[in-house]
């Protein structure tokens, strides 16, 4: 079945140190998101590519990277200078807007 | 810019009872409109959509959502909640922002159901 995987579920980091969230679909969809969700603060975008090679800053860029080498994938680094980086992310693709959004299963980060 | 609130953060009601979501939206034309579910230390998953025809419209695990455009609503309904409907319920809008059509969501309702 078509989907979206997040890996891993869980993910704990030492302060300081870059890590990468996996985000892969299988769905054939041009564009692919990043989200970050805290408690009571609803979803906040990161980062959005609607083709592969090309990418765009969201609301919340500071302190993360992506690359789009390929459609299929959309992996996020969150940096040492993300200064709280403990919340959950979404990964989200879609083929047209008026289709709405498919989510992965997000990966919780905290920093230890 | 195009917007979304929901008023209501957090709402309680008994198993069995109706349920209504408030979602407001701020559009010009006619909006593509959008509810999805997220169950803890999940993704969201999507109940259901509008963007044309009957404003009344039916999603998956018995909900459906009324358009009113005179109102620049779509509350989300279900006629008898279940246990398992417990979840954080978003209310989403496509808007153009940074020069590409996204979703843009409202800040979600956390839904608790009493026994």
């Amino acid at each position: 079945d078509g989907g979206i995987t997040q890996s891993p579920k869980y993910l704990f980091r030492k302060e300081g140190q870059n890590v990468t969230l996996s985000c892969e679909q299988n769905l054939n969809h041009d564009a692919m998101y990043w989200y970050r969700q805290d408690p009571g603060q609803g979803l906040r975008l990161i980062y959005y590519s609607q083709i592969v090679n090309d990418f765009q800053k969201g609301d919340i860029a500071e302190g993360y990277s992506v690359s789009r080498e390929k459609k299929e994938s959309f992996p996020l680094t969150v940096t040492s200078a993300q200064k709280n980086p403990t919340a959950f992310y979404l990964c989200a693709s879609s083929s047209d807007i008026v289709r709405g959004y498919t989510f992965g299963s997000g990966t919780r980060l905290t920093v230890v | 810019a195009q917007s979304v609130t929901q008023p209501d953060i957090h709402i309680t009601v008994s198993e069995g009872a109706s349920l209504e979501l408030r979602c407001n939206y701020s559009y010009g034309a006619t909006p593509y409109l959008f509810w999805y579910v997220q169950s803890p230390g999940q993704g969201l998953q999507l109940l259901l959509k509008y963007f044309s025809g009957d404003t009344l419209v039916q999603g998956i695990k018995g909900f459906e959502a009324e358009f009113k455009r005179s109102q620049s609503s779509f509350n989300l309904r279900k006629p008898s909640v279940h246990w398992s409907d417990a979840a954080e319920y978003f209310c989403a809008v496509v808007g153009l922002s940074g020069g590409y059509n996204k979703l843009i969501f409202g800040a979600g309702t956390r839904l608790a159901v009493h026994p």
